[in-house]
């Protein structure tokens, strides 16, 4: 089974802190992808890479990057975190280039963040 | 753009019984693919059952399935014998083929199964 990992479960920071949010995936996906998730708005794509290095912004990008340095791990970096970036963030994999009907994604379990 | 609607915020069914999620969508594609995906209390997210557009028959896993109405641009899910398991945020999802990342959720359902 495909496993994705997020570092951490649970994370409280302070408004201005920069914020490394970590992802890891065992089965050599080409595509990774962060998602916020919020009450009422489901899933929101905030930045997708389909290789190493390469990184596409989604519909909600502005206060937010990534890095992709190696095939397995993908990061999402809040430069100076806000209390409206208090949210759950997911991260899923997907083989292949891009999504597609016959390469689901496959998500961690989550990071729910506090800003305060 | 198009958009996923999830009409039913929260539901409950009773075990063993019956149950259907709503979803409609809005496209003008002809061709594209639906998704029902489940995330329990674990948090994390899983593929219950995925439909292509240009099929007609309605798609069915063990005791999930669907009910594509193409022309009503619909989309409900109905779980059957409802188990104490099945409790989870059930989110709809909408993915133009030959886009390379833009899969758009609904607000999500919250199902409770009661014993």
């Amino acid at each position: 089974d495909v496993k994705v990992t997020q570092s951490s479960r649970y994370l409280v920071k302070r408004t201005g802190e920069k914020v490394f949010l970590e992802c890891v995936q065992d089965m050599d996906h080409e595509n990774m992808f962060w998602y916020r998730q919020d009450p009422g708005l489901g899933l929101r794509l905030i930045y997708f890479s389909y290789d190493v290095k390469m990184k596409e912004k989604g519909d909600i990008p502005e206060g937010y990057s990534v890095s992709r340095e190696k095939k397995e791990r993908f990061s999402l970096i809040l430069e100076s975190a806000s209390t409206n970036q208090t949210s759950m963030y997911l991260c899923a994999s997907s083989l292949g280039w891009g999504l597609s009907y016959n390469s689901p994604l496959h998500f961690g379990n989550g990071t729910r963040l506090t800003v305060t | 753009a198009q958009t996923v609607t999830q009409s039913q915020p929260e539901m409950s069914v009773q075990e063993a019984e019956t149950v259907t999620l709503s979803c409609t969508y809005d496209t003008s594609e002809n061709n594209y693919y639906l998704f029902w995906y489940k995330q329990p209390p674990s948090r994390q997210m899983i593929l219950v059952i995925r439909q292509e557009a240009y099929k007609q028959q309605n798609a069915t896993e063990n005791r999930f399935s669907v009910n594509f109405q193409k022309a009503a641009k619909s989309f409900s899910l109905k779980i059957s014998d409802s188990q104490l398991g099945d409790t989870a945020m059930y989110f709809c999802a909408f993915m133009k083929p030959y886009n390379n990342n833009d899969m758009r959720f609904g607000a999500g359902t919250r199902l409770t199964v009661k014993p």
